[in-house]
């Protein structure tokens, strides 16, 4: 069954910063992959995504991220962390086939002035 | 905007009572699912449906029950509340092409 594995529950950065949140899968076959942000009290928005193509993907409020096949990876990634982005990123992988997507349990960004 | 809306948003209940909370889509979508997310678990799947009157049970189903009768509508049941069930609900629907998922706003359900 597929898993997927987010690098710890809190990450800590200042502002102005890099922000590195990673997320690998555990599948043989690259999955479809998707990162998600929670705003305090909503539901889940999809943030970018994977599906096939170009493997360096850029999404909203300059984030991107970039598909290793060779590292069954997917980190998220943004040069210059903002306080507005300090709520929760979702990491999702979605086999061939299926449309049930496996979640990560949840990274919340953190950061300092 | 999928046109996801949830109810109710909020609700106070009590140990043994039934609840329930409805999903309500505008697109006719196909999959829907219902999710519950608590602090260190993430999102959990309970059920999801694939189309009227098909359902299938998640990874957390148990104490749990659904109806999809009609395409728009997805009901989760909670035939006797437990305050293990005290959680945020989330319904969310997929966009098929593309396998992203759209979520409602979510249910906070307090069982005392």
């Amino acid at each position: 069954a597929q898993s997927v594995t987010q690098l710890g529950s809190h990450v800590s950065v200042s502002e102005g910063a890099l922000v590195l949140l990673r997320c690998n899968y555990s599948s043989s076959v690259p999955p479809y992959l998707f990162w998600y942000v929670q705003y305090p009290n909503q539901g889940l928005q999809l943030l970018l995504k994977y599906t096939t193509g170009a493997t360096l993907v850029k999404g909203i409020n300059g984030f991107e991220a970039e598909f290793k096949k060779s590292e069954t990876s997917f980190h998220l990634t943004k040069p210059s962390a903002h306080m507005s982005d300090a709520v929760e990123y979702f990491c999702a992988a979605l086999s061939g086939g299926s449309y049930i997507p496996t979640f990560g349990r949840g990274t919340s960004l953190i950061v300092h002035p | 905007d999928a046109g996801i809306t949830q109810s109710p948003r909020h609700k106070v209940t009590e140990t043994g009572t039934p609840v329930t909370l409805r999903c309500h889509q505008t697109e006719n979508h196909r999959y829907m699912y219902w999710y519950r997310q608590d602090p260190g678990h993430g999102l959990r799947l309970i059920h999801y449906s694939y189309g009227v009157k098909d359902t299938d049970k998640g990874e957390v189903s148990d104490g749990y029950s659904v109806s999809r009768s009609k395409t728009e509508d997805f009901l989760l049941t909670l035939e006797s509340a437990t305050s293990s069930q005290t959680s945020v609900y989330f319904c969310a629907i997929t966009w098929e092409n593309t396998g992203e998922l759209f979520f409602g706003e979510g249910s906070r359900l307090t069982v005392l």
